[in-house]
């Protein structure tokens, strides 16, 4: 089973601010998931990466395979992307069987 | 489209009660999956299916049975329920491209308090 560990797991910043959220992750992939949980509970997908970078506006992920390690950067921060952030992986490795997450971050952009 | 919709949206049952969660999606996907989410635990998957009639365990499948007679709906069954299954839980479903990924979509979820 993979296993995997977000950073860090509560975030404050001030609104403008750039972020960076962390994850690691213990067995090769085929992809990584980046998903956002709304204050509501609602949980979207943002990206699913397996190498590079991907930018969908301000947020930018990015993927070292080798070092099994992922990061989420949000650019000029709003108080919109107050939201749990979360990391998932192929529960075992890849394939149609699920994911396991991480913990997520908690993320307060304060205006 | 509707995606993933959930039925229902809050439940309380009593210790040894049973309940049937229905997952349903039009998307045509393959791929549907439960999950619990509890504080401090973060998503774990308790079973999934790969397609019509077919089911296998997840991570914590113990106390839960899950059954997909149709290819649109994914039922999570809980025969005598315990305080410990007090959770949300969600339901998702993906289908896989060419590059063996899968994004998922989620359901809305189910806030499930067992008294």
């Amino acid at each position: 089973k993979n296993e995997v560990e977000q950073s860090p797991q509560n975030l404050t910043a001030q609104e403008g601010e750039f972020i960076t959220i962390n994850c690691s992750y213990s067995v090769g992939i085929s992809a990584l998931h980046w998903l956002q949980q709304h204050p509501g509970g609602g949980i979207v997908s943002l990206f699913m990466l397996s190498s590079g970078k991907k930018k969908h506006g301000r947020l930018i992920a990015t993927i070292n395979i080798q070092e099994k390690h992922s990061s989420l950067h949000i650019t000029a921060s709003h108080p919109r992307d107050s939201a749990v952030y979360i990391c998932a992986v192929p529960y075992s490795g890849g394939g149609a069987d699920g994911l396991t997450f991480g913990k997520g971050t908690h993320l307060i952009i304060q205006p | 489209n509707a995606g993933v919709t959930q039925t229902p949206k809050f439940r309380v049952l009593k210790t040894g009660q049973s309940m049937t969660l229905l997952c349903a999606q039009d998307m045509n996907h393959e791929y549907m999956y439960w999950y619990r989410q509890d504080p401090g635990m973060g998503l774990r998957l308790i079973h999934y299916s790969v397609g019509e009639g077919t089911t296998a365990k997840g991570e914590v499948p113990d106390g839960y049975n899950v059954s997909r007679l149709k290819k649109q709906n994914f039922l999570l069954g809980l025969e005598s329920a315990a305080p410990s299954q007090t959770s949300v839980y969600f339901c998702a479903s993906s289908t896989i491209d060419r590059l063996q990924n899968n994004e998922q979509f989620f359901g809305p979820g189910t806030r499930l308090t067992v008294l």
